[in-house]
């Protein structure tokens, strides 16, 4: 069965510096792995998403996610973080093999301080 | 191009009574969802739609919970009668077809307090 952890519950971070939020991910065949982020009161906001190819992928907002298939992670990063950025963050998985379900990590809140 | 619309944005009720929930895919997305998803977790799905035909409902709790897309646009769930347990958020997502590489977009959600 698919399964999504992000390991972090809360990611702090101070403005100006490098943000990672983990994710590794569990599935039987080739996964398609996607990053999304909630503003209070708000749904889900896509940033990216790996199919194929490149194992860095960029998105929205300055964000970019890496792709490791022998570590079965998807790390969002940016390289140098907003208050702005201060959110939930969730990452997702879909086998691309036996399921069109998408899972859902329980998700890691980021807090970047001025 | 306009997002996936929901409504009502919030709804507080008593436990035992009925609510409907509605979603307005984006325009020309065939494959529609609606997501529970409790605080503090992330959103699991409870049904899928390929245009008005049921992909997979697994996760419904259907003595409880019904949806329906009529003419494979527009969505409304149902919960009748509600429990204290289904205080969530409601979250429904389109996307272009139900591909693994189609990407899912959310619209605002619905927020449920059942008292």
């Amino acid at each position: 069965a698919q399964s999504v952890a992000q390991p972090e519950d809360q990611v702090n971070v101070a403005e100006g510096n490098p943000l990672t939020v983990k994710c590794t991910y569990s599935v039987s065949g080739n996964p398609y792995l996607f990053w999304y982020v909630q503003y209070p009161n708000r749904g889900l906001q896509f940033l990216l998403k790996y199919i194929t190819g490149d194992n860095l992928v960029k998105g929205s907002y300055g964000f970019e996610a890496e792709f490791n298939k022998s570590q079965t992670s998807f790390h969002l990063k940016k390289p140098s973080a907003l208050v702005s950025d201060s959110a939930l963050y969730f990452c997702a998985v879909r086998d691309g093999v036996s399921s069109y379900k998408l899972i859902f990590g329980s998700g890691t809140r980021l807090l970047v301080r001025p | 191009e306009a997002g996936v619309a929901q409504s009502p944005r919030y709804k507080i009720i008593e436990k035992r009574q009925s609510v409907a929930f509605w979603c307005n895919p984006i325009s020309g997305h065939a494959t529609l969802y609606w997501y529970q998803q409790i605080l503090g977790q992330g959103p699991k799905l409870l049904i899928q739609f390929q245009n008005n035909g049921v992909v997979d409902d697994s996760q419904l709790p259907k003595d409880r919970f019904s949806a329906e897309r009529l003419k494979g646009v527009d969505s409304t769930l149902k919960i009748q009668p509600a429990k204290l347990e289904d205080s969530a958020v409601y979250l429904c997502a389109s996307s272009l077809d139900q591909a693994g590489a189609d990407t899912q977009y959310f619209g605002p959600g619905t927020r449920l307090t059942v008292l």
